[in-house]
C-alpha cells in the first residue's frame, strides 16, 4: 500500500476554510485518495473520497492534483467542532483495509 | 439503526486473564473489522471478516482471536492479556468489496496492569 505523509497540526480561525494537505507520491493508478476524521477519541468518520477528479460533498471537498502524487482536503467554513485528528488513506480499489498513517490534528479555534 | 456498537465500553485486565469484545452491527454489512489504536498513533488492521464464517489477518494479529458466527457479530478474544494490548480497540463494518466507507463503532477501551 502507498504511503501518505501529512503535517502532524494545524491550526485555523472559525468561518475560515481549513486546507490540510496530504503526499503520496508513490500512489499508483488502481488506488483511491481516502480522507476520515477522528473528533478526540470517538471512532473514525468517514470523509470523502477521490481518484483522480476533484470531488465535493456535504461535508468537504478534495483537490487531487494531476500527478495524483498529493492531494488536499478543505473544509470551506471551519467550525469548532471540526477540531479533530485528520487522516489520510491510500486504498487500493479491490480491498477494504485502510491504513491509517497519524494523520494531522486541526486546531480550529475562534 | 444503532449503527455499530461495542461492548464493553472499557475493562481493566490483569495480566494473563482472558475477555472477548463483542462488536455488533445492524446494518446488514458483509465485512466487518477490528483495529488498535496506541495513544499518538493511527489505527491498526488486527483481524477482518468478510463473511459470516470467515476471518483474515490483518496487521497486528499476534495475542488475538476472533470469531464471526453470526453475520451481525463480530468477536475479538484475548486469551492471555498482556500490559501491551493495553489499547483502544475499534470495530468497524462495511457492505463489501469496493465500498465507500467503514463504519466505525465508539470503541473499547482496554487496560492491561
Amino acid at each position: 500500500d502507498a504511503k501518505t505523509t501529512q503535517p502532524p497540526s494545524m491550526d485555523c480561525a472559525e468561518g475560515r476554510a481549513a486546507n490540510l494537505p496530504c503526499n503520496h507520491s508513490t500512489i499508483s493508478g488502481n488506488e483511491y485518495v481516502y480522507w476520515y476524521r477522528q473528533i478526540h477519541s470517538q471512532g473514525p468518520q468517514y470523509i470523502i473520497h477521490g481518484l483522480k477528479n476533484n470531488e465535493t460533498n456535504e461535508m468537504a471537498s478534495l483537490i487531487i492534483t494531476e500527478d495524483r502524487k498529493s492531494s488536499t482536503l478543505i473544509l470551506p467554513h471551519a467550525t469548532l467542532r471540526d477540531t479533530a485528528v485528520y487522516y489520510c488513506i491510500v486504498r487500493h480499489y479491490n480491498t477494504d483495509k485502510l491504513i491509517f498513517g497519524t494523520g494531522t490534528r486541526l486546531q480550529v479555534f475562534p | 439503526n444503532a449503527g455499530v456498537t461495542q461492548t464493553p465500553k472499557f475493562r481493566v485486565l490483569k495480566t494473563g486473564q482472558s475477555m472477548t469484545l463483542l462488536c455488533a452491527q445492524d446494518m446488514n454489512h458483509e465485512y466487518m473489522y477490528w483495529y488498535r489504536q496506541d495513544p499518538g498513533m493511527g489505527l491498526r488492521l488486527i483481524h477482518y471478516s468478510v463473511g459470516e464464517g470467515t476471518t483474515a489477518k490483518g496487521e497486528v494479529p499476534d495475542g488475538y482471536n476472533v470469531s464471526r458466527l453470526k453475520k451481525q457479530n463480530f468477536l475479538l478474544g484475548l486469551e492471555s492479556a498482556a500490559p501491551s494490548q493495553t489499547s483502544v480497540y475499534f470495530c468497524a463494518s462495511s457492505y463489501g468489496a469496493g465500498a465507500k466507507t467503514q463504519y466505525f463503532g465508539p470503541g473499547t477501551r482496554l487496560l492491561v496492569l
